[in-house]
């Protein structure tokens, strides 16, 4: 059975930077691209960007391009994503998601998904 | 980027009725190449991450119950429950994936009447 397993909740103040971990199991982790998804509280889906996890290569939404870094460790089958400079309005549940259709690019479904990871930015 | 519009934002339905979502994109999402259409269905209930529904716009994922059924192509899209059920209480959202950034819809709710 195919899971993605998230890191933990965090809390952080204006200006810092998170990373969010996430661990698959129940597939080969280098058949597969990873995006990255988040929800502020009572809004809908964001794309924030894509990462091959057989290739490494990345595609950034232009919106998040000069602070994101999505990166993989093929070791422990694990994507990560850090995100700098955060904002009051980066507080957000921050979904981690395999592409439906393999490694080479971003243009799939999304499934499955994380459990979501609540990144809260409070001063 | 694509724009990805869905009507109505809610919908209150009695269980056992059709409920039916529209989702309306900017821009084709239809490949000629391969006459695919790049979009997808999502169902999200509350404190969950969302479930793949449907792909290509019609392909049903493997374990969705068949009363959920996906139509349209190059601009306009439908998701249709044709029998609605408690369960079904949910936000569905359509996603195009035809380029990137991917992008959402922004959500109908739908309840029961």
């Amino acid at each position: 059975q195919v899971q993605l397993v998230q890191s933990g909740a965090e809390v952080k103040k204006p200006g810092a930077s998170v990373k969010v971990s996430c661990t698959t199991s129940g597939y080969t982790f280098t058949s597969h691209g990873f995006s990255w998804v988040r929800q502020a509280p009572g809004q809908g889906l964001e794309w924030m960007g894509w990462i091959s996890g057989h290739s490494g290569n990345t595609k950034y939404a232009k919106k998040f391009q000069d602070r994101v870094t999505m990166t993989t460790d093929t070791s422990t089958s694990t994507a990560h994503m850090e995100l700098r400079s955060l904002r009051s309005d980066d507080t957000a549940v921050y979904y981690c998601v395999s592409q439906g259709s393999g490694y080479y690019d971003p243009n799939s479904w999304l499934d499955p998904w994380g459990q979501g990871t609540l990144v809260t930015v409070s001063s | 980027d694509i724009v990805m519009t869905q009507s109505p934002d809610s919908l209150a339905v009695s269980l056992g009725e059709r409920a039916t979502i529209n989702c309306k994109s900017s821009q084709s999402v239809l490949y000629r190449s391969n006459n695919k259409n790049y979009l997808a269905w999502y169902q999200q209930k509350p404190g969950q991450p969302p479930r793949l529904l449907i792909y290509w716009a019609s392909t049903r994922e493997s374990g969705v119950p068949d009363r959920f059924s996906g139509s349209g192509s190059g601009t306009d899209f439908t998701l249709t429950i044709s029998s609605l059920q408690a369960e079904d209480v949910a936000v569905y959202s359509c996603q195009q994936y035809y380029s990137t950034p991917l992008t959402f819809g922004q959500g109908t709710r739908v309840e029961i009447k």
